[in-house]
């Protein structure tokens, strides 16, 4: 692989459900973040990790846990589903943290 | 808090420059940027300036900050059908910051 990926692309998902996004990339960077992507309200930060073994807060954190185990991969769990999460969700990575982000191709969530 | 400005729809001829302007609220904003997002895709930054610049010129795009209005501009000179997209503005505080985006800017280019 080359660059940054997202799994899976798209999925529908029944509320109350545990769903966990994926994210690699392979870039060696230090810096990863999961942004969500709303219509009217643009692109808001979840969470994000400065380096393997740390995480932090963004704007809109509630609902939603990460980890960062290693350097390449960042997850995004979402522990019991609610409609109002349905969104895209990109994640994004830098070398290091205020560095330019590169982003990963989405995924679509829909929680019904 | 800081917010970031940006009207939500711009419809060009092909051939013509557009002009997609931003405003934050931040006077201690740093960094200003500017992404596009390709249907279906993520962003990808397009150019970047600091808050001591005025201008800066990358081949079509032209940015443009008036600091004292709190006022970005990007303006794509000779604009493509290969440019329609949603453009983010996004500011910083710092390097080291976390970003705020603006809701984005859906360009139409027309043939």
């Amino acid at each position: 692989i080359a660059g940054i990926t997202q799994a899976p692309t798209s999925q529908i998902l029944a509320a109350g459900r545990r769903m966990t996004l994926r994210c690699t990339q392979d870039m060696r960077h230090n810096a990863m973040y999961w942004y969500r992507q709303d219509l009217g309200l643009g692109l808001r930060l979840i969470h994000y990790s400065n380096t393997a073994g740390t995480t932090g807060k963004g704007e809109v954190p509630d609902g939603y846990s990460v980890s960062r185990a290693n350097t390449d991969d960042f997850p995004l769990t979402l522990a019991s589903a609610v409609p109002s999460q349905t969104s895209v969700y990109f994640c994004a990575s830098s070398v290091d943290r205020g560095d330019e982000q590169f982003f990963g191709p989405g995924t679509r969530l829909t929680v019904l | 808090g800081e917010d970031v400005e940006q009207s939500l729809f711009l419809s060009v001829r092909e051939g013509d420059s557009s002009v997609i302007n931003c405003t934050y609220t931040d006077s201690s904003s740093t960094y200003l940027y500017w992404y596009k997002q390709e249907p279906g895709a993520g962003l990808q930054l397009l150019t970047y300036i600091f808050s001591n610049m005025d201008m800066k010129q990358d081949q079509r795009l032209t940015v443009l900050l008036n600091k004292k209005d709190k006022h970005l501009s990007l303006r794509i000179a000779d604009t493509q059908t290969g440019d329609s997209a949603i453009y983010f503005c996004a500011e910083s505080f710092h390097r080291y910051s976390t970003l705020t985006f603006g809701k984005g800017t859906m360009l139409l280019v027309s043939p």
